[in-house]
C-alpha cells in the first residue's frame, strides 16, 4: 500500500529537549516536505527536499532541520523546542511537484511545555 | 505575492443540500490547482484537480470545482452533501518559481453537514 508514515502521532515534550519526527514514504517520490498546520492559518511549508541531499526551507524554516540522506526518509530535527512550535506537523511525498498531486501522512501532534 | 483565500472558515449545512466552497487564489502566472479534504485525525486527501483543458473537474464521490482565469476562482460544489463530507476542505494552488513549483495552501473551510 502507498504512503507515508509518520513517528510518533503525538507526543508532549519539555522546552529545550531535542526531538526528531521521522518520515518515510514507500512511493520512490522525489519530492517531500514539512508542514506544520495551525489554525486560520492552514498549511504553512517548513522544509522541503527535491532529491538525496537536496533540501531548501520554505516559508517557516526557523527551529527547524532536516535532513535527506535516503530517499525514502525526510526527518524533522526540532534542536531546542518551544512552546510556539506545538503544532500539527505533516510530511508529505509526490512524484514531482507542481502538477503532481502530493501525499500526506495522518499527522504528528506536538506539543512543547 | 502569491496567496490563496477561502472566504468562509466555517460552512454548515443540512444533509441533502447543495454547497459551495469558495477559492480565490492571486497570481500573474499559470497555476495548477487543487482541492484536499482532511477528515478528522487525517492527513489530506486530495480531492480533485486542474492541471489544464476542461475548466470543470470532477471527483470521483460527486465533488466538482470549476477554474475561472478571470475571476482567479476555483469554488469547489457539491448538489447533494452527505454526512460522511463533514471535514476540513483546502483549496491549493501551485505557482512557478526560479528553480521549482510552490505550493499555497488556502487556510481551509470546515464543512459541517448536519442531519
Amino acid at each position: 500500500e502507498a504512503q507515508v508514515t509518520q513517528n510518533p502521532r503525538y507526543l508532549i515534550t519539555v522546552t529545550g529537549k531535542k526531538l526528531t519526527v521521522t518520515c518515510s514514504q514507500n512511493m520512490n517520490h522525489e519530492y517531500m516536505s514539512w508542514y506544520r498546520q495551525d489554525p486560520g492559518l492552514g498549511l504553512r511549508q517548513i522544509y522541503y527536499s527535491m532529491n538525496v541531499e537536496v533540501t531548501d526551507k520554505g516559508d517557516v524554516p526557523e527551529g527547524y532541520k532536516v535532513s535527506r540522506k535516503e530517499k525514502r526518509n525526510f526527518p524533522l530535527i526540532l534542536e531546542s523546542p518551544s512552546p510556539n512550535q506545538t503544532s500539527l506537523y505533516f510530511c508529505a511525498s509526490s512524484l514531482g511537484w507542481g502538477n503532481q498531486p502530493q501525499h500526506f501522512g495522518d499527522g504528528t501532534r506536538l506539543s512543547i511545555l | 505575492a502569491q496567496s490563496v483565500t477561502q472566504l468562509d472558515s466555517q460552512v454548515p449545512v443540512f444533509e441533502e443540500a447543495p454547497v459551495e466552497l469558495r477559492c480565490n487564489y492571486s497570481s500573474s502566472v499559470s497555476v495548477y490547482l487543487f482541492w484536499y479534504v482532511q477528515y478528522p485525525n487525517q492527513g489530506l486527501q486530495l480531492l480533485l484537480k486542474y492541471l489544464s483543458g476542461s475548466t470543470l473537474v470532477e471527483s470521483i464521490n460527486g465533488f466538482e470545482a470549476e477554474f475561472n482565469k478571470s475571476q482567479t476562482s476555483f469554488h469547489l460544489r457539491k448538489p447533494s452533501v452527505h454526512i460522511s463530507d463533514t471535514a476540513e476542505y483546502f483549496c491549493a494552488v501551485s505557482v512557478r518559481k526560479t528553480s521549482y513549483d510552490k505550493v499555497i495552501f488556502g487556510p481551509g473551510t470546515s464543512l459541517s453537514v448536519i442531519p
